[in-house]
């Protein structure tokens, strides 16, 4: 049973530039959450995607923009990429439906490092 | 504002001893969960234990216990016979909003305590 995977592992970006960041959730599951943990900090919510809609939004520019497919994997882009934006970036995948909500569970992250 | 603080940035444990991370939060909802993650130093999150602001007996998953004090708005984890495995930071999570469903999935975490078990 593969877990939810992300890529890439590793990322470097200039000033300015746009970067996608992938994310496949764990097999049966259908909603997916994005994260921004910056160094030393608690991640913060960025979006969550169910039905290839963005269903709720933190308090993120709209520099970032995500994706879902019929498959439910998800992308999240970045554009005009800032200093500030060099943090872990984490998906999470979960039901929609369930009944237990503690059923969230996180990939290994994607380190981005904007220079 | 929901919040959570987590007053302690790092901790120190002897092996096999028991270790207390605090965590308290704010809400305004009758209805929210609380979540403590680790996170070792390979980035992923592990979820570790789950209180529903109903529950009426306190978690506990094998050495993990979570003492939740609901009027003083306190959730914190207990780790019992510390493993120098448990070296990690831990965060302490709440989501807002009804229980079952899956309206939204929005965690809030605190800014997480690192812990070093010492053999």
């Amino acid at each position: 049973d593969a877990g939810v995977t992300q890529s890439p592992t590793h990322l470097i970006k200039t000033r300015g530039q746009q970067v996608t960041l992938r994310c496949s959730p764990k097999s049966g599951h259908d909603t997916v959450s994005w994260y921004q943990q910056a160094l030393g900090q608690g991640p913060q919510f960025i979006f969550q995607y169910y039905e290839e809609e963005e269903r709720q939004r933190g308090n993120f520019p709209d520099r970032f923009s995500g994706h879902q497919f019929p498959n439910y994997s998800s992308e999240l882009n970045v554009n005009a990429l800032l200093l500030g934006d060099s943090a872990l970036y984490l998906c999470a995948s979960s039901l929609f439906a369930q009944q237990k909500l503690y059923e969230q569970y996180f990939g290994p992250g994607t380190r981005l490092t904007v220079t | 504002a929901q919040k959570i603080t987590q007053t302690q940035p790092g901790m120190f444990v002897q092996e096999k001893e028991a270790v207390t991370l605090d965590c308290t939060y704010d809400t305004s909802d009758q209805s929210y969960g609380l979540f403590w993650y680790k996170q070792p130093s390979s980035g992923e999150m592990i979820f570790l234990i789950y209180q529903g602001s109903y529950d009426e007996q306190n978690a506990t998953e094998g050495r993990y216990s979570l003492n939740f004090q609901k009027a003083r708005k306190s959730a914190n984890l207990v780790i019992s016979a510390s493993q120098l495995g448990d070296s990690a930071m831990y965060f302490c999570a709440m989501r807002e909003g009804p229980l079952y469903g899956g309206a939204t999935n929005k965690l809030i975490f605190g800014t997480g305590t690192l812990l070093a078990v010492q053999p």
